[in-house]
């Protein structure tokens, strides 16, 4: 199994700022590589597919980066409706894996 | 609009079935695979099973095989979820989601299961 391994689990910012959010593969995933974004209570979003594609309707601060075993998701300037939680998946192969989230909070 | 309402949750007690269903609309429901994703209490995302367009390909993470069915019904736009022989660790909200290319573009509300005697 592939596993994904998620940094950082909890990361505090301020609006506007920038802030990456990194995925690490324990294979290489050949960017097979989705970000999603939960908040409380609701079901996930899907920011972006096969690493660096924006889903239609999210936001350009939102972007991905990465290949082989490192991925990143990064926002560019953070909004107040950023403050949420974010999950990585691998795709690449079943079974299929997500990393353990990072919980973006306000400074 | 793409809709996933599931439909089929509650408490049971370990060992004993339960059948999540998911209702599709708004897209050709037989176009897409489709799949059930879980989480935990306070935890994260784990993939559960997923489903070919046709029904014909399924395929499932360990710790559910032999126990839990994905299924499909086109003709009736529905995805399904048999869970059998329940364990206290299935205690989740699952909820049914879209494959379209790359997993997964849209989700449904989620329902909770919770199994404990």
């Amino acid at each position: 199994d592939i596993q994904m391994t998620q940094s950082p689990s909890f990361l505090s910012a301020s609006v506007g700022d920038r802030v990456t959010i990194n995925c690490k593969a324990s294979q290489n995933i050949n960017k097979y590589l989705n970000w999603y974004q939960q908040k409380l209570g609701e079901a996930p979003k899907r920011l972006i597919y096969n690493t660096n594609n924006l889903q239609t309707g999210i936001p350009s601060r939102f972007s991905g980066s990465g290949s082989g075993t490192d991925y990143t998701l990064t926002i560019s300037s953070l909004q107040p409706e950023d403050f949420a939680t974010y999950f990585c998946l691998q795709h690449n192969s079943f079974p299929l894996t997500f990393g353990s989230g990072t919980k973006l909070e306000i400074k | 609009e793409v809709q996933l309402v599931e439909s089929g949750g509650g408490l049971v007690q370990p060992g004993r079935s339960l059948k999540l269903s998911c209702a599709a609309s708004g897209f050709t429901f037989s176009n897409y695979g489709m799949a059930w994703v879980c989480q935990a209490p306070t935890k994260g995302l784990e993939w559960v099973a997923s489903i070919s367009t046709g029904g014909g390909n399924t395929y499932y993470r360990d710790s559910v095989k032999g126990r839990f069915t994905i299924s499909r019904d086109n003709a009736k736009n529905t995805l399904y979820l048999q869970m059998d022989s329940l364990r206290s660790e299935d205690t989740a909200t699952y909820y049914c989601a879209r494959q379209a290319g790359a997993p997964f573009d849209y989700w449904g509300q989620g329902v909770m299961v919770t199994v404990s005697s």
